[in-house]
């Protein structure tokens, strides 16, 4: 099956950290991805993870990953003003000859003062 | 500057016309990708093509068409059989190697009045 989710909005205090969660259902995912959106703009590739890793992270982004429980998270430490958009998660369906992503329906990240 | 070009950045049109939506990349990409978004939903995968002269359907081709001829170019035609054309569409090329992952244009709003 390829159904990703996650929760709609998250608010958090600038400074803060900011964890976004997503669950997938296909486990033979191979990679798995969290976008950035910004109002009106196109998806910007923030990390992504592979399926035999537990964790990533590149500077204030730290993604965990539990298969298991397909589950994916997406921690932001001192979240800014410039970190409100939207954030999605993606994983790979893999066919015969191609690769294909499904994606959450996103999680409204705000972040107030 | 290697990138997605999508133009128009909106696009009106009458109920009843098709219209034609462009996406161009520079990149060498083989693989390109045409996703719908709508409020409150993830990316939802109207085609994709693998290589030039070849593509399938995603998960909600219907109304729509595209067409291949150059690897650089992959047009998407709403037509008048789309019930709900409104939306923003996002064209996407794939970056092969190690990690699969999508790379996105700015997008293009459509509304049909």
């Amino acid at each position: 099956g390829e159904d990703v989710e996650q929760s709609l909005f998250l608010s958090v205090r600038e400074g803060d950290s900011s964890v976004i969660n997503c669950t997938y259902t296909d486990s033979s995912s191979t990679y798995l991805y969290w976008y950035k959106q910004e109002p009106g703009a196109g998806l910007q590739l923030l990390t992504y993870i592979f399926s035999n890793m537990d964790m990533k992270q590149d500077q204030r982004l730290t993604v965990l990953l539990n298969k298991k429980d397909k589950h994916l998270s997406l921690r932001i430490a001192d979240t800014q003003t410039g970190d409100s958009a939207i954030y999605f998660c993606a994983e790979t369906i893999r066919g015969a000859n191609d690769y294909k992503l499904s994606f959450g329906a996103g999680t409204t990240v705000t972040v107030r003062a | 500057d290697g990138g997605i070009t999508q133009s128009p950045k909106y696009l009106f049109r009458k109920e009843g016309q098709n219209v034609t939506l462009s996406c161009e990349q520079n990149l060498n990409h083989d693989a390109m990708y045409w996703y719908r978004q709508d409020p409150g939903q993830g990316l939802r995968l109207i085609y994709y093509s693998q290589i030039v002269n070849d593509f399938q359907k995603g998960d909600i081709a219907e109304g729509y068409s595209v067409s291949r001829e150059k690897k650089e170019s992959f047009p998407l035609t709403v037509t008048s059989a789309q019930k709900n054309p409104t939306a923003f569409y996002l064209c996407a090329s794939r970056i092969p190697g190690q990690g699969n992952e999508q790379f996105f244009g700015p997008g293009t709003r459509l509304t049909v009045l």
